[in-house]
This record gives C-alpha cells, structure tokens and sequence, in this order.
C-alpha cells in the first residue's frame, strides 16, 4: 500500500516552455502532498506543501508564479514550471502524507 | 531555522566492517526518518522513529533516536556491496502539516 506515482518519469524542453509533472496517490487519498527539488549530488530541499482545495504554501525563496502547483483531488497534484529555463533542470519529486509521506518515483526536468 | 546535519558526508568502507552514520538537528522533534536513495532513484523509506530511545532493526541496518541530544544514528553491521547508496536523515517539524527537513546525505561506498 501507500503507492505514489509521478509522471513524466523524465522530461526534455526548451527554455521557455512550461511543463507539468503529475503526482499521484494510487490506493490513498492524500489531503496534503509535497513537492521537493534535488540538484546533483544534493539533498532534497521543500518547495511547496499541497493542499487539496486550497493554495498551496510555498516556501522562502520559491517562486510561487514560476511553479504552480495545483491539487484538485484527494488523489492528484500538479507541479507546472512555468517559462522553464535551465536553471531550473532537477529532479523533482513529490510525496503524499498518510502519517508520514510517501515518496513518488521523481521526475527528472531537462531543460535545453 | 532548523539544521540536520549528518556526518559523515562521504563514507569508503570494505565489506564486513561496521561503521555508525550520525544525524544531528538543532530544534525539538521527536520524529526522524531515514531514506536511502540509489542513483537516480527516489527515496526508499527505512526507518520511522518516533519517540525518544526508538531503537528500530531491519537486517544489516539500525537506527536509534535520542530526542535529549538531538541525534539519530544509522548503524551498519558487517557491511555488503548492497548497501551502497545515498542515506538521508529527515526531521519532521510539525508545524500543524507535516514538514520534512532533510539532511545532506551520506554517500556510502561498500568496496569488496
């Protein structure tokens, strides 16, 4: 149980572009899920807490326009970088909280 | 502002040797995970210690909590090549959602 997926699994685009990754609980539903950034050979840092039919709390320093995170469903959550440039080229992954939080596959953003 | 800091950052060591990887954080929690991430990959979850003197055991690997001193350590016992992977301590702040802060991460290389 305490399934969570990710899609894309990978992704190439050009600057300038937006993109949008999906995460989604499979067997649970999650009224908060997170989404984090990992550059090589870091940590995971927060960017966001999700929270199912409202806004979603972003944190310092994150750019709430850039990123847009939308959580329609108890299910579903999606991360959109907005006008992605290379700087923004990571893994993301995104979690969803059941007690604790359960961690999506990730998805890797090139951005060219 | 909360830090975990985990030491060490890197770690070489030839299998069947033992060696403890330390986890400290700098504010009240009494709730800590450890992850390890393989390259590329996700995080896999390990441990959930929840109280302080948590001591938890799966196989090759244990993690204790001591909410006094602010430290979890992860313990390896008689190293395999196996074990070769990223290990993260996470602090959970609980500031009302869950709110995970990640350490760096130990890089472990189990030689043969």
């Amino acid at each position: 149980g305490a399934v969570v997926s990710q899609h894309p699994s990978w992704v190439i685009c050009k600057s300038g572009t937006s993109v949008k990754i999906e995460c989604r609980s499979l067997d649970f539903q999650a009224t908060t899920m997170f989404w984090y950034r990992q550059f090589p050979k870091q940590s995971l840092m927060l960017m966001a807490t999700s929270n199912e039919g409202s806004k979603a709390t972003y944190e310092q320093g994150v750019e709430k326009d850039k990123f847009l995170i939308n959580h329609a469903s108890l299910t579903l959550s999606t991360l959109t970088v907005t006008s992605a440039h290379p700087e923004d080229s990571s893994f993301y992954i995104c979690s969803a909280e059941l007690n604790e939080q359960f961690f999506g596959p990730g998805t890797r953003l090139t951005v060219l | 502002e909360l830090k975990v800091e985990q030491n060490p950052l890197f770690l070489s060591m030839q299998e069947g040797k033992n060696y403890t990887i330390y986890c400290n954080y700098s504010t009240t929690s009494d709730r800590l995970y450890w992850y390890r991430q393989d390259p590329g990959k996700s995080l896999e979850s390990l441990f959930v210690l929840l109280s302080n003197g948590a001591v938890k055991q799966e196989g090759r690997l244990m993690a204790s909590l001591d909410t006094k001193a602010r430290l979890s350590t992860l313990h390896i016992t008689a190293a395999v090549h196996d074990l070769s992977a990223t290990y993260f301590c996470a602090v959970d702040l609980r500031q009302g959602a869950q709110k995970l802060v990640f350490g760096q991460g130990t890089r472990l290389t189990i030689n043969p």
